[in-house]
């Protein structure tokens, strides 16, 4: 199995500015996804994090706000830009073994919260 | 596109109550299910899966089936406990590559 270290744990941030959330897994991994949870919400898919290439973003969001690195198999970087009152959420990392994992694992979360 | 609808919550039960969380899907081709909780205060964890029709996941004392023919993976548990209080998340995988679709959640709150 794979453990999912997050940093920051937490912060708060003024609006306008960028926040840079990182992912550590413990192992060497196929799969990285970031995932937002909104107050009392499900979790949304960001985007999947593909390694030495572009991530791959889901309906709703943007590479220009949500930027995201995976520089090798076991990092990955999301940074929310130009934050909002909106951008206020828990942010979580996620990560699968393989293309055919059975088990994604998950991160503790990120709470973020912009004023 | 892919998706996962679960019953609106939150569901109260008191102690050694029978449960039962519903979940359906809709999806192309065979999905995997799983269901993943959330302990207050703690991240999500994986609670059971089912990878093909009719597979019965289990762990904890609660099961779910693949119903393919009624597109649902319902959770149930014989008698829940106090510590069993949590979010209840149903979600899926489509094919492989992709990341889990999850659906709202559902809270449960257990009182003795």
């Amino acid at each position: 199995s794979a453990v999912i270290s997050q940093k920051p744990s937490r912060d708060i941030c003024q609006r306008g500015t960028s926040l840079t959330i990182q992912c550590q897994v413990d192992s060497q991994v196929t799969m990285m996804f970031w995932y937002r949870q909104q107050p009392g919400q499900s979790l949304t898919l960001i985007a999947t994090a593909n390694q030495g290439s572009e991530a791959t973003y889901e309906s709703g969001f943007v590479i220009d706000k949500f930027p995201i690195s995976r520089p090798n198999l076991t990092f990955s970087t999301l940074t929310v830009s130009n934050m909002s009152p909106e951008d206020s959420s828990i942010y979580l990392c996620s990560a699968g073994e393989t293309v055919s994992y059975n088990e994604q694992f998950f991160g503790p979360g990120t709470r973020l919260t912009v004023l | 596109g892919d998706s996962v609808t679960q019953m609106e919550g939150p569901v109260t039960l008191s102690e050694e109550a029978f449960l039962t969380i519903n979940c359906t899907y809709t999806a192309t081709g065979y999905p995997s299910l799983f269901w993943y909780v959330q302990y207050p205060g703690e991240g999500l964890q994986l609670l059971l899966k089912a990878t093909k029709a009719d597979d019965k996941g289990s762990n904890k004392g609660f099961e779910a089936t693949y119903r393919k023919e009624t597109t649902s993976f319902h959770l149930e548990k014989g008698s829940v406990q106090v510590s069993d209080s949590a979010v209840y998340f149903c979600a899926l995988r489509g094919q492989a590559g992709t990341a889990l679709i999850f659906g709202k959640g559902t809270t449960l709150s257990v009182s003795s």
